[in-house]
């Protein structure tokens, strides 16, 4: 079965600043990758997901990610940080193959924006 | 589209006694899962239904927990009865079709907390 890590709980990152949070995940093959963000009291929101081809994927609101096959690792990434974008990130993976399993969610990173 | 609809968005009760929690997916989706989120375990599924039939519930922690699609647009997830440990926000979400491959879309929750 696949999991996902996120280590870090809480980030503070000052507004302006650049933005990188972590996911490294656990699975068989090359799963596919997703980022969702949650702004308070709101839903799961999809920012960017991985399938296949450029390693590099462009997602809504400035965010990109970077899949790292050799580090199993999906890491989220802003190069300049919004007020807005405080919110609750999850990093996600979905099994390739058979079945419609739902996602595997990290426990979420906490990012706080510091004026 | 309206995007997926949960109700209540907020619901306190009593331990002991029922409690039901509504989605309607995104009108054309297949595909509808039942997540909850609490701060120890994150974000979990519970169960996930296509075309109104329910195809893998081993993630409901116990029989007080049921989920019925009774047709494309509606579904319910029944809590009887509650416990205290049950509060948590209960989301929803829907995707077009089949395999994690495709977007799930999220509604906004409902926050269940179980006096």
């Amino acid at each position: 079965a696949q999991s996902v890590t996120q280590p870090d709980i809480h980030i503070t990152v000052s507004e302006g600043a650049s933005l990188e949070l972590r996911c490294n995940y656990s699975y068989g093959a090359t799963p596919y990758l997703f980022w969702y963000v949650q702004s308070p009291g709101q839903g799961l929101q999809l920012l960017l997901k991985y399938f296949s081809g450029d390693t590099l994927v462009q997602g809504i609101k400035g965010f990109e990610a970077e899949f790292k096959r050799s580090q199993s690792s999906f890491n989220l990434r802003k190069p300049s940080v919004h007020w807005s974008d405080a919110a609750e990130y999850f990093c996600a993976v979905g099994a390739r193959g058979g079945g419609a399993d739902g996602l595997t969610f990290g426990k979420g990173t906490h990012l706080i924006i510091q004026p | 589209d309206a995007g997926v609809i949960q109700s209540p968005r907020h619901e306190v009760t009593e331990m002991g006694q029922e409690v039901t929690l509504r989605c309607k997916p995104i009108s054309g989706h297949d595909y509808l899962f039942w997540y909850r989120q609490t701060m120890m375990r994150g974000l979990e599924l519970l169960i996930y239904f296509n075309n109104n039939v329910p195809i893998d519930d081993s993630g409901m922690p116990e029989d007080r927990f049921s989920a019925k699609m009774p047709n494309a647009s509606f579904s319910t997830l029944k809590i009887q009865p509650s416990e205290p440990r049950d509060s948590a926000v209960y989301f929803c979400a829907s995707s077009l079709q089949w395999g994690t491959k495709n977007i799930q879309y999220f509604g906004a929750g409902t926050r269940l907390s179980v006096l």
